[in-house]
């Protein structure tokens, strides 16, 4: 257990509709990262947040957004879903800006 | 900005045998190298890393070497076992940057 929580585990929508996934970081870290993986894929990084404030941003789509909470929990909206939007979606924390990152258990997303 | 390349892309070996997996990058200053293996529909663990400041390290059966001139690592397994299945990525970051990581490895132990 890497410390590293989110919520849902497992997430079925429909084309069209709008999901939010919810990341709680270890204890005591300060960034939070968002990735992507689809079937037998890579990891594409999606956006990092660090104390709040949005710091990276990678491959993410127009339709994607996150943030990062007070307590740093982050939530990452998906809006507009399509079929390819089906995939692991990971977030994974670091105490800091660039230090060792600890991944969550991903939440599972199957767009029908 | 950064970029890793990963190879091979799968690697079969016997049970007891040594896998070697190579990654290399493109941007000088990276000074942070993670090693992360993923099994099936779980999430990516970290299981050994190293510095730019360090040559060689190694825990158990597992062991990462960094040549920074030719700028390329390598992860080391000896001693396989079925457990050790999995897919393994690599991944480098320049200082205050985020990880880029490689396209993985799908390592398979046959017993």
């Amino acid at each position: 257990d890497s410390g590293v929580t989110q919520t849902p585990k497992h997430l079925i929508t429909a084309t069209g509709q709008r999901v939010t996934l919810r990341c709680s970081p270890r204890s005591g870290d300060l960034s939070v990262y968002w990735y992507q993986q689809s079937l037998d894929q890579g990891l594409q990084f999606l956006i990092q947040y660090y104390n709040g404030e949005e710091r990276a941003k990678g491959n993410i789509l127009e339709r994607f957004s996150a943030q990062q909470f007070p307590d740093l929990h982050s939530e990452l909206n998906l809006s507009s879903l399509e079929l390819g939007d089906s995939a692991l979606y990971f977030c994974a924390s670091s105490p800091g800006r660039d230090e060792t990152q600890y991944f969550g258990p991903g939440t599972r997303l199957l767009v029908l | 900005g950064e970029n890793v390349e990963q190879h091979p892309s799968t690697l079969s070996v016997q049970e007891g045998d040594s896998a070697v997996i190579k990654c290399t990058y493109s941007d000088s200053a990276s000074n942070y190298f993670p090693w992360y293996k993923q099994e099936l529909g779980k999430r990516p663990q970290l299981i050994i890393d190293i510095r730019s400041n360090v040559g060689e390290k190694k825990d158990q059966r597992i062991a990462v070497t960094l040549n920074k001139t030719a700028k390329h690592f390598s992860l080391h397994i000896t001693e396989t076992q079925p457990e050790d299945s999995a897919v393994y990525f690599c991944a480098a970051t320049p200082y205050g940057q985020n990880f880029v990581f490689g396209p993985g490895t799908r390592l398979s132990v046959l017993p």
